[in-house]
């Protein structure tokens, strides 16, 4: 277990639809990072957030944001879903030094059908 | 930027020989480097990292990797396979605090 819990863990939509993944960091943690994984993309950065500012943006499509709450944990928001955007879904945290270890969450798995 | 290549999508391997995964990295700043594994259906989970020091890093369940500058290189190895190790594994370099991760390798074990 690695101290960090996303939901949900599993995602059957349709698309045009908009879902939001939740993220709490481990404790004691203020960087928080969501990746997408996919088939075809692998595993890509898509935002950092630290202690609740945009710290840094990878890959991250337009139609979806994010976000990180007084109380650290974070929100992914994913709209105008396409087929393409079925992946799974990480979230991350670590104390923001470098080297660090960035600890990641078991992942929500998203279906757009 | 700091880039990855993971050489061989997968690898396969005898339960008892010798487990070698390879990556390159591109870094323009001494890197910190990461070796993580995903098991079916489940998370990412740290085997070893390098930042400093020692160049050969033990990590968990009898994996190690050795950073090796000279050749920009940072292979994971372990001694004797064993099933539980079929997995996939990333290694992944530390750029601008986020982690930017190669592709994958798949290990299968055959019995």
């Amino acid at each position: 277990d690695s101290g960090v819990t996303q939901t949900p863990k599993h995602l059957i939509t349709a698309t045009g639809q908009r879902v939001t993944l939740r993220c709490s960091p481990r404790s004691g943690d203020l960087s928080v990072y969501w990746y997408q994984q996919s088939l075809d993309q692998g595993l890509q950065f898509l935002i950092q957030y630290y202690n609740g500012e945009e710290r840094a943006k990878g890959n991250i499509l337009e139609r979806f944001s994010a976000q990180q709450f007084p109380d650290l944990h974070s929100e992914l928001n994913l709209s105008s879903l396409e087929l393409g955007d079925s992946a799974l879904y990480f979230c991350a945290s670590s104390v923001e030094e470098a080297g660090n270890t960035i600890y990641f969450g078991e992942g929500s798995w998203l279906t757009v059908v | 930027a700091q880039s990855v290549t993971q050489l061989g999508s997968h690898v396969s391997v005898s339960e008892g020989a010798l487990v070698l995964l390879r990556c390159n990295y591109s870094s323009s700043v001494p890197p910190y480097l990461f070796w993580y594994v995903q098991y079916p259906n489940q998370g990412l989970q740290l085997l070893l990292k390098y930042t400093t020091g020692a160049t050969l890093v033990k990590g968990i369940n009898g994996f190690e990797a050795e950073f090796k500058k000279s050749e920009t290189s940072f292979h994971l190895t372990k001694p004797s396979a064993h099933m539980s190790d079929a997995a996939e594994y990333f290694c992944a370099v530390q750029g601008a605090q986020k982690l930017v991760f190669g592709q994958g390798t798949r290990l299968t074990i055959n019995p």
